[in-house]
């Protein structure tokens, strides 16, 4: 069974750092057909994409994001972890991991998602 | 980046009723679309890649459609479970992987 699970802060205060961790299981990080997303979701709003990592170790982020965020991966640990500096209260979110999948001629999706986790930027 | 724009945002709907959802992109993604169905205080759940294949174990009543800069998403026949909200979202140019607005679908 596949499966992605979050941890890490409900609350963080501005300017600090964000810290996520993704732990999957039932699949691996090194499995040329699959990768990871993180997305977020402003309460009452839409998915918004940050940040992938790939089996190769290859990443790409939001543009907008990209000097906030740092995306890595323990594939032993089978972990993905999201950092984003300076946090803000507009950072306010729910925050996914995703598993990306790719089919045949180079369609891809998010199959699997985490449970998500709140996160909260306040003083 | 590629704009994905739904219609509509909201809409009502009873059980058994025929639903259809529009997402358009801002330019041409072949069929380079996903459909994923999201319940208030849950994860989204994949129901359709590139454009028109369910995902394994989503019920036959949904389907989609189109390519170029439109798609739709349809549900044959509305049951209690499928109120929810819905995404589409394009994985032809990447980054960024861009969403739409979401089309709530409520009970009439």
């Amino acid at each position: 069974q596949v499966t992605l699970k979050e941890s890490g802060p409900v609350l963080v205060k501005p300017t600090e750092t964000l810290t996520l961790t993704c732990t999957v299981s039932g699949f691996s990080l090194s499995n040329t057909r699959m990768g990871v997303s993180w997305i977020r979701q402003p309460p009452g709003k839409a998915l918004e994409w940050l940040a992938a990592i790939f089996s190769n170790d290859e990443k790409s982020y939001r543009t907008s994001l990209k000097s906030r965020l740092t995306i890595s991966k323990d594939t032993f640990e089978s972990q993905v972890v999201l950092s984003m500096t300076n946090m803000d209260p507009v950072d306010t979110a729910t925050y996914y991991c995703a598993r990306m999948y790719y089919y045949d001629r180079g369609y891809d999706a998010f199959d699997i998602w985490g449970q998500g986790t709140m996160v909260t930027v306040s003083s | 980046d590629i704009q994905m724009t739904q219609s509509p945002s909201s809409l009502s709907a009873s059980v058994g009723d025929r639903v259809t959802i529009t997402c358009r992109a801002s330019q041409s993604i072949s069929n380079y679309l996903n459909w994923y169905q999201q319940k208030p205080g849950k994860a989204p759940k994949s129901l359709i890649y590139a454009a028109s294949r369910l995902q394994s174990g989503v019920p036959s009543r949904f389907s989609g459609s189109g390519s170029g800069t439109d798609f739709t998403l349809t549900i044959s026949s509305l049951q209690p479970e499928d109120f929810a909200t819905y995404y589409c979202q394009q994985s032809y140019s990447t980054p960024p992987y861009t969403f739409g607005q979401g089309t709530k679908l409520e009970i009439k």
